[in-house]
């Protein structure tokens, strides 16, 4: 079975600052699928960025940026120059290609990290 | 506006009643699914329909039925509540293999 962990259940970043939010994950699948959800004080999920397991260059997308490394199994969220508006619950998910993991099909969630900036 | 609706934003139940949590979309997407997020936790997977016609149990499918009305709708049901049953409830739909889009959520409070 699929496993996301975030270790940081809770982060205090100043404004402006580089934010690295942790993810790592636990799958006998190759073929699989990382995402980072933000999730703000009104409930909505946004969808953030995406890692396919066989893309080879880490994906980015504006200010979101997503360390993988593969073989230590981790695919940390970076969030360059953060503003006020980052703070939120951000979840780490992940899905299996073809549900070969044993699992049903969906993305797997972690826990979560609640981001705050402080000014 | 194109996405995923769910109805009722809010719900508070009694302890035995029943309800349907509705979901539409409108992206014309094959798979659609059920999650619910409890304090502290991400969300875990009820139940989902890979295509119109199917439906099957994800990670906490107990307490719950599912129907797959057309390719637009999936609604769950709780035929019983239960005070556990309290929780955020999620739909979304997906095109491809990373396009999901969820819904604004349901708040079900159950007394």
């Amino acid at each position: 079975a699929q496993k996301i962990t975030q270790t940081q259940p809770g982060m205090f970043v100043q404004e402006k600052e580089a934010v690295t939010l942790d993810c790592t994950y636990d799958t006998s699948d190759q073929s699989y699928g990382l995402f980072w959800y933000k999730q703000p004080s009104s409930g909505e999920m946004i969808f953030l960025i995406y890692q396919g397991s066989y893309d080879e260059q880490n994906a980015t997308e504006g200010r979101y940026s997503l360390n993988f490394q593969k073989a230590r199994k981790s695919a940390n969220l970076v969030i360059s120059a953060s503003q006020l508006g980052d703070s939120a619950m951000y979840f780490c998910a992940m899905r299996d290609f073809l549900g070969a993991g044993g699992g049903a099909d969906g993305l797997t969630f972690g826990k979560g990290t609640h981001l705050i900036i402080q000014p | 506006n194109a996405g995923v609706t769910q109805t009722p934003k809010f719900q508070v139940l009694k302890t035995g009643q029943s309800m349907t949590l509705q979901c539409a979309q409108d992206m014309n997407h094959n798979s659609m699914y059920w999650y619910r997020q409890d304090p502290g936790m991400g969300l875990r997977l009820i139940y989902y329909s890979a295509s119109e016609g199917t439906t099957d149990k994800g990670e906490v499918p107990n307490g719950y039925n599912v129907s797959r009305l057309n390719k637009r709708e999936f609604s769950l049901r709780l035929e019983s509540a239960a005070p556990s049953q309290t929780s955020v409830y999620f739909c979304a739909s997906i095109l491809g293999y990373y396009g999901y889009t969820f819904g604004s959520g349901t708040r079900l409070t159950v007394v």
